[in-house]
């Protein structure tokens, strides 16, 4: 089955730690994107990547790097620069077809106490 | 600022009934308005979309209008089941970018 694998689905972090989100895709898109979900808030932009070794900032970048070294993966580090980082993350995927939606993996819920 | 504003932000509907969520944008340069349902726990999966030379799109239960002089689209849930109780959360696509409504919690009560 094609989709898109984030894992962990839990992590617990100390403050002070960088941490990093896997996400795997075997989709075949070219476009890959985080978002950071917060209650009340939908959901945030933090960075994509339309294609490898190429990737662009979101709007919530701060505290946040990611690289993309191979089409299908596409990890988000949580660095102890972001002030509030404890939330759902999601990675999703596209093709660069005009007017593709969104496919979305089943999320990381990062804790960080 | 809020490109794409969604209402309400939390809905109860009895079974049967007719659920309708609202959303409204001012950049008209979106080409593209997907609606996604959302349960606990899981990401969000694609329910319907449009573009906006279309007015109406009908999927099953679920149906978008849009109308494109006014800036707003909904997405109506014909007879409403338990089932569909979950967040629904509007977009709009620009430029390879999408931008989202701060979802709706839709109860749907047995």
């Amino acid at each position: 089955d094609g989709g898109i694998t984030q894992s962990p689905k839990y992590l617990f972090r100390k403050e002070g730690q960088n941490v990093t989100l896997s996400c795997e895709q075997n989709l075949n898109h070219d476009a890959m994107y985080w978002y950071r979900q917060d209650p009340g808030q939908g959901l945030r932009l933090i960075y994509y990547s339309q294609i490898v070794n190429d990737f662009q900032k979101g709007d919530i970048a701060e505290g946040y790097s990611v690289s993309r070294e191979k089409k299908e993966s596409f990890p988000l580090t949580v660095t102890s620069a972001q002030k509030n980082p404890t939330a759902f993350y999601l990675c999703a995927s596209s093709p660069t077809t005009y007017n593709s939606p969104l496919h979305f993996g089943n999320g990381t819920r990062l804790t960080v106490t | 600022q809020q490109q794409v504003k969604q209402s309400p932000q939390s809905l109860i509907v009895q079974k049967g009934g007719i659920s309708i969520i609202n959303c409204a944008y001012e950049n008209t340069a979106f080409d593209y308005f997907p609606w996604y349902q959302q349960f606990p726990g899981k990401g969000p999966a694609l329910l319907i979309a449009i573009r906006p030379d279309v007015s109406e799109k009908k999927e099953g239960r679920f149906t978008i209008s849009f109308n494109k002089s006014a800036k707003q689209f909904s997405l109506h849930i014909m007879d409403s089941q338990p089932g569909d109780s979950a967040t629904y959360f509007c977009a709009a696509l620009l430029e390879n970018q999408f931008y989202f409504g701060t979802g709706t919690s839709l109860t749907v009560i047995p």
